[in-house]
């Protein structure tokens, strides 16, 4: 039992380069989410999916898109990487919304 | 506005010295508040949820209560090993349903 896994852990890119971070969850959870974590700002909720085939904004979702085909994996693309998005990516999944999340290790990602 | 907000944002413990973390809360519906360790590096990971005012949860040296406007993580007689970014998190079942961080809390504990 992996819980929550998320690939890559690092990541580094170019400013106008694209990429997808996968998170995959073997928990047979409803909900999945991703949020961003930034110094002073805490964690933020990019995306989040209440099921497999949808998608939902959450706070910050400018520049990133998601899909949720498989009810295991949540995929968070960005489709031309911003200095701006330079960040540590969490995932995390639920069973009901509301009840507590778990959390992926993260990914560090640094946009030049 | 929906608010949580974490008090100290740093605080330094001898080994043994015990302390209180405080997360007080601003929300529409409370439906849930829940404390999470986060380790250098590492995700979030999962201590209590808390329901309503006057539940109390207990997990070895720590020991998490709610109030209607705060909720108090005690540490007793803490270790290094404690050492470690205390988030709180409150679930608003209000019109937005969704979960609402605070800040954290570094707690560094010297042998």
């Amino acid at each position: 039992n992996a819980g929550v896994t998320q690939t890559p852990k690092f990541r580094v890119l170019k400013t106008g380069q694209s990429m997808t971070l996968l998170c995959a969850q073997d928990m047979n959870h409803e909900y999945m989410y991703w949020y961003r974590q930034d110094p002073g700002m805490g964690l933020r909720l990019i995306h989040y999916s209440v099921g497999e085939g949808t998608t939902a904004k959450g706070e910050v979702p400018d520049g990133y898109n998601v899909s949720r085909l498989k009810k295991q994996n949540f995929l968070l693309g960005l489709e031309s990487a911003a200095p701006s998005q330079t960040s540590v990516y969490f995932c995390a999944s639920s069973q009901p919304q509301g009840s507590r999340q778990f959390f992926g290790p993260g990914t560090r990602l640094t946009v030049l | 506005e929906d608010q949580v907000t974490q008090s100290p944002e740093a605080l330094r413990l001898q080994e043994g010295e015990s302390s209180s973390l405080n997360c007080s809360y601003t929300v529409s519906g409370l439906r849930g508040l829940f404390w999470y360790r986060q380790d250098p590096g590492k995700g979030p990971e999962f201590l209590f949820t808390l329901y309503s005012a006057g539940e109390e949860k207990e997990k070895e040296r720590l020991k998490a209560t709610l109030t209607k406007k705060e909720s108090f993580l005690h540490i007793t007689a803490p270790k290094p090993e404690d050492s470690a970014t205390y988030l709180c998190a409150v679930y608003n079942a209000g019109n937005n349903r969704k979960l609402i961080w605070g800040l954290g809390t570094s707690l560094a504990v010297n042998p």
